[in-house]
């Protein structure tokens, strides 16, 4: 059980595209949902939380307009990365959680290559 | 601020052999930790969490952790390896600041578990 899918698991694609990854929960409800960064043997740097139906909360420095996220239901979430450059080449990582003291379910990761 | 440390960058165990990676956590209340684990070019799976209760908890493949108030440590343990438990190990530590039970990571720890 707790299953999260993230989808693609790999794009490449040319600076100035823009690029939408997509989180499920499967088999659970996700109240909540949350977007990471993992650059290279580092660890994880969170990006976003959302709520569903709520407007995502942002981590500081962490460009709103550059990274919009969606939560439409309990069980997807996308983050869109607008107008992608090199620097945004990485590992991203969707999880879920329901309410209480459950822990976080994550998705397999998307890397993002820009060229 | 909640944090947690891992001290080691990497952990080398031959197969058979007890493993130990550690964490310690600084809160403020009562810590809410948790132990993940992530192969190559995936997303983080969840091992084990501490809430309250037993300070020793068990988890999935085999893996157990100690909860020790008073050296403010949750190190992760296995009897005995395997190689396949090669991988990389994060501990964390919910964060109840804005209310979104959000997760502080460690640096993580790679264990690597030798035939």
């Amino acid at each position: 059980g707790a299953v999260v899918s993230q989808h693609p698991s790999r794009v490449i694609c040319k600076s100035g595209t823009s690029v939408k990854i997509e989180c499920r929960s499967l088999d659970f409800q996700a109240t909540t949902m949350f977007w990471y960064r993992q650059f290279p043997k580092q660890s994880l740097m969170l990006m976003a939380t959302s709520n569903e139906g709520s407007k995502a909360t942002y981590e500081q420095g962490v460009e709103k307009d550059k990274f919009l996220i969606n939560h439409a239901s309990l069980t997807l979430s996308t983050l869109t990365v607008t107008s992608a450059h090199p620097e945004d080449s990485s590992f991203y990582i969707c999880s879920g959680k329901t309410g209480g003291n459950q822990p976080q379910h994550f998705g397999d990761g998307t890397r993002l290559s820009i060229l | 601020a909640q944090s947690v440390a891992q001290p080691e960058d990497q952990v080398n165990v031959a197969e058979g052999n007890p493993l130990t990676v550690k964490c310690t956590y600084s809160v403020s209340g009562n810590p809410y930790l948790f132990w993940y684990v992530q192969y190559p070019n995936r997303g983080l799976q969840f091992l084990l969490k501490y809430i309250t209760g037993d300070n020793l908890v068990k988890g999935s493949y085999g893996f157990e952790a100690e909860f020790n108030k008073s050296q403010t440590s949750f190190h992760l343990k296995k009897p005995s390896a395997l190689v396949s438990d090669s991988a990389l190990y994060f501990c964390a530590v919910r964060d109840f600041g804005t209310g979104f039970q959000k997760l502080v990571f460690g640096t993580g720890t790679r264990l690597l578990v030798s035939p």
